[in-house]
């Protein structure tokens, strides 16, 4: 079982820029799918950015392109979220979450970390 | 971009009642649909995968059905803990991911 942990969420004022962590523990995190989902307040889930399996390809939300980006650290086991340009839009939690190889089938889940844009 | 549709919004039932959610897509996903099951203040946890397999862990008192384009999540008895907020995912097709707009199921 991977366990992960995220950081670096916080309040952030509109056009600012943030990054998000997430420290796995476990097997399996160099072989994984890794995405980032958000939750805005009273919201359903929005799926933001994905790396596939071997880190290759990166994939982003039409609502984020441009704006986020995702990379991987394999040695430390850690991926990130750096986010730009932020709008009150963007306020949700952020749950990192892993998938096995070649799927996207949401198994390990963070705790999720807050995102507040705000003035 | 698949639309995954859920029905009901909100399901008020009793414990010990049987639920019955849907999720309908807007093409075929062949049976690669997923149910999430989300208390309040907790992430999201795996429920049923490729339409009809418990992940680890899960009760059997939860089942999945379906293929194509409608699925069902169906909880023969309901217990107090199941009363959650639950999401269909396909990963037929991706990216882009998506979810359906959940099913709250409360207590009547």
């Amino acid at each position: 079982e991977v366990h992960l942990l995220e950081s670096g969420g916080g309040l952030i004022q509109p056009g600012g820029s943030l990054r998000l962590s997430c420290a796995a523990s476990g097997l399996g995190f160099s072989t994984s799918v890794l995405t980032w989902i958000r939750q805005a307040p009273g919201r359903g889930l929005e799926w933001v950015s994905s790396f596939n399996d071997n880190g290759a390809r990166t994939f982003y939300a039409d609502s984020v392109k441009g704006r986020f980006t995702i990379s991987r650290d394999n040695s430390k086991s850690t991926f990130y979220l750096h986010m730009d340009l932020l709008r009150a839009e963007d306020t949700a939690v952020y749950y990192c979450v892993r998938s096995p190889s070649g799927t996207c089938l949401f198994e390990d889940w963070g705790q999720g970390t807050l995102v507040t844009v705000s003035s | 971009e698949i639309v995954l549709t859920q029905s009901p919004a909100t399901l008020s039932l009793s414990p010990g009642d049987r639920a019955t959610l849907s999720c309908r897509a807007s093409r075929s996903v062949s049976a690669y649909l997923a149910w999430y099951q989300q208390k309040p203040g907790q992430s999201p946890r795996l429920l049923i995968y490729d339409a009809s397999n418990r992940a680890t862990g899960v009760p059997a008192r939860f089942s999945g059905s379906g293929s194509g384009t409608d699925f069902t999540l169906t909880i023969s008895s309901l217990e107090p803990e199941d009363f959650a907020v639950y999401y269909c995912h396909q990963r037929q097709y991706w990216p882009p991911v998506t979810f359906g707009q959940g099913t709250r199921l409360e207590i009547k």
